[in-house]
């Protein structure tokens, strides 16, 4: 069954310190992964996408096949970052499942 | 419209009466996807739809729940005998097609009482 886990309901991180939020997915095919983000009041909306190899906002994310992990990573938190987080997982014309989620709290 | 609109943005109900909540996605989306997220939750499957066709109802919670899509555009999410249990906020995205990026509404915030 494909499966999302987010270990941590909340993270709590001191500005300018790194980020890291953690993804684990279980999927027999391959996956594509997805990590959402909702800032206060907005709608969720896409922060990047694992075949992107993008750094949006200074977010990235590498996945792992063999720790079938996708965390999200960022050298240098900021204030701004603070939202919720979603991992996401999508098979090619496909369903998309959810984690459920990790609130970032970046500490001034 | 510049974005995926949903109506009501809030529905307060009693317990029992019938519902229906409208998505109306990006113009030219084929994909479409209902989600609920209850309090604390992440966003939980309920039905996936290519073009007119639900491609995946899975995740509809039972018979009470019903979804429909007639023209391939505008999707209506229908609930009969609505149960405390469904409050809820339910949300709608719309992609070009089913693994590129899903755009959100605002969702419909569901409350039954």
């Amino acid at each position: 069954a494909q499966r999302v886990t987010q270990p941590e309901k909340l993270l709590s991180v001191f500005k300018g310190a790194p980020v890291e939020l953690k993804c684990n997915y279980s999927y027999s095919g391959s996956p594509e992964l997805f990590w959402y983000v909702q800032y206060s009041r907005q709608r969720l909306q896409l922060l990047l996408r694992h075949i992107s190899r993008e750094s949006i906002k200074g977010f990235t994310a590498d996945l792992n096949k063999g720790e079938t992990s996708f965390h999200l990573k960022k050298p240098f938190a900021q204030e701004e970052d603070s939202a919720m987080y979603y991992c996401a997982l999508s098979n090619r014309d496909d369903k998309i499942i959810f984690g459920k989620g990790t609130r970032l709290h970046i500490l001034p | 419209g510049a974005g995926v609109s949903q109506t009501p943005s809030n529905k307060v109900t009693e317990k029992g009466k019938y519902v229906e909540l409208r998505c109306d996605p990006i113009s030219g989306h084929t994909a479409l996807y209902w989600y609920r997220q209850s309090l604390g939750q992440g966003p939980e499957f309920l039905i996936y739809f290519q073009g007119t066709g639900a491609a995946d109802d899975s995740g509809l919670p039972n018979d009470r729940f019903f979804a429909v899509r007639p023209e391939g555009s505008v999707s209506t999410l229908k609930i009969q005998r609505t149960e405390r249990g469904d409050s809820a906020v339910y949300l709608c995205a719309s992609s070009a097609n089913g693994n590129t990026e899903a755009f959100f509404g605002q969702g419909t915030r569901l409350t039954v009482v």
